[in-house]
Parts: structure tokens; sequence; C-alpha cells
């Protein structure tokens, strides 16, 4: 069993539309969770930073950890085209050294 | 402000060959990192390293070398190139862990092919 499993995709949909992305893991130590954004060729860019449980917004992104479930949500409002991409979420248990262990990534693809 | 830069971009090796992949960042982070992604798949840990003259082993080491001689450079080396070493590589820097939501800054990659 992977530590971290992430449904590859794709997913498409129309511009404007809620999306929502997941992950769950296996590890009871993780603490730290992340999503990052990774356009086609590039490297990946942090998105959204949790530390524990909660929700985290900021601006058309809200980010839902539940510890007791072991599953960690995104959710997009009004996406957009440019929100194409792959959005690969990762966590960790060693906040000293800062490993990540990431999912393999959802692709994504908004239609004008 | 460049950020990280990594070299090559792209690079087809024979197998049996070496090489080695160059980092450098120039934010004055002191904590990098090395990732393989092969298609479809997340980032897997090779190697990372907490400050000048230190480094540690990651998720996937085995055919890898590292070392940290200046806070700026990470360099890869892989050593008897083969061919699951295809994939693309990303050198990552921060300037601390995890603690104070500092991210994680990403190069844009090597892609590497062996054949």
């Amino acid at each position: 069993q992977k530590e971290v499993e992430q449904d590859p995709g794709p997913l498409s949909v129309p511009e404007g539309a809620i999306v929502s992305l997941n992950c769950t893991y296996s590890n009871s130590a993780f603490q730290y969770f992340m999503w990052y954004r990774q356009y086609s060729r590039k490297g990946p860019e942090l998105l959204m930073y949790t530390y524990s449980s909660g929700n985290k917004e900021d601006g058309r992104f809200t980010a839902q950890v539940d510890k007791s479930s072991k599953y960690i949500s995104l959710f997009i409002r009004d996406s957009q085209p440019s929100d194409s991409a792959t959005y690969l979420c990762a966590m960790s248990a060693d906040g000293n050294t800062g490993k990540l262990i990431f999912g393999q990534g959802t692709t994504l693809q908004v239609k004008p | 402000n460049a950020g990280v830069t990594q070299t090559p971009k792209f690079r087809i090796l024979k197998i049996g060959q070496s090489m080695t992949l160059q980092c450098t960042q120039d934010m004055n982070h002191n904590y990098m990192y090395w990732y393989r992604q092969d298609p479809g798949m997340g980032l897997k840990l090779i190697y990372y390293s907490v400050g000048a003259g230190i480094t540690d082993k990651g998720e996937v080491p085995n055919g890898y070398n590292v070392s940290r001689s200046t806070t700026e450079d990470f360099p890869l080396r892989l050593e008897l190139a083969a061919p699951s070493q295809t994939s693309v590589y990303f050198c990552a820097s921060s300037y601390s862990g995890l603690h104070s939501n500092q991210p994680q800054h990403f190069g844009d990659g090597t892609r590497l092919s062996i054949l």
C-alpha cells in the first residue's frame, strides 16, 4: 500500500465549476499537508500549506485536512482555464528536515 | 532573481555513462533537495541537505551521489547510468524545514533519458 494515494484523473470540467481534489494516506504521523500545482514542463509551486487538521482558504482555493479519516482535499471555486495543471498533494511527518511524500498527482483540465 | 536554476535542461546518456546534474540557488536557502518524477507519478526524494557539508538519503538514493560544499550549489551525480534512471529530475530549496510554512522552491527540471 502506498503511503499517499491520489486519483490521477484526468479530470475535465467546464469553466466556472467547483473542483474537488483528494488524497488519502496511511501514515498517522503526517502533520504537514501541502498542495502543489505543476504546469506542463515546469517545477511544482506551493498552493496551500496546512499544519495538522482543519481548513485553510486562500482566494478561490480551500484546503481541508481530516486526520481522523486520513483524508485531505483541495477545492477550487469558479475554476478558470488557467487552473489547468497537475495538482500534487504532499505530506510530511518530519518538520525539521522538510522531507515530503508526494501523491502521484491529478491532471485537471478546465474547458472554456 | 533567478531562484533555483538547473542545468542541463535535457540530456541523453548511454547505459554505463556518468554525469552530474547541476543545481544552484540564489536565495541563501539552507535546505536543498533532489527529487525524481517518473511519467504520471509524483515526486520521490533522492537526497537532501540541511546545510553546507550535510547530506542525507531520501526514499530512492541508490545509484546517485550528492555533495554540498557551498550553500548555493547541490550537484547530483549519476554513476553507471541505467535505463531505470530515465526520469525528470527536480531540485528544490527552502529557507528551513516545514515548521514556519517555508515553501520549497523548485527548479524547472532536467529531463534525462538513458538509452
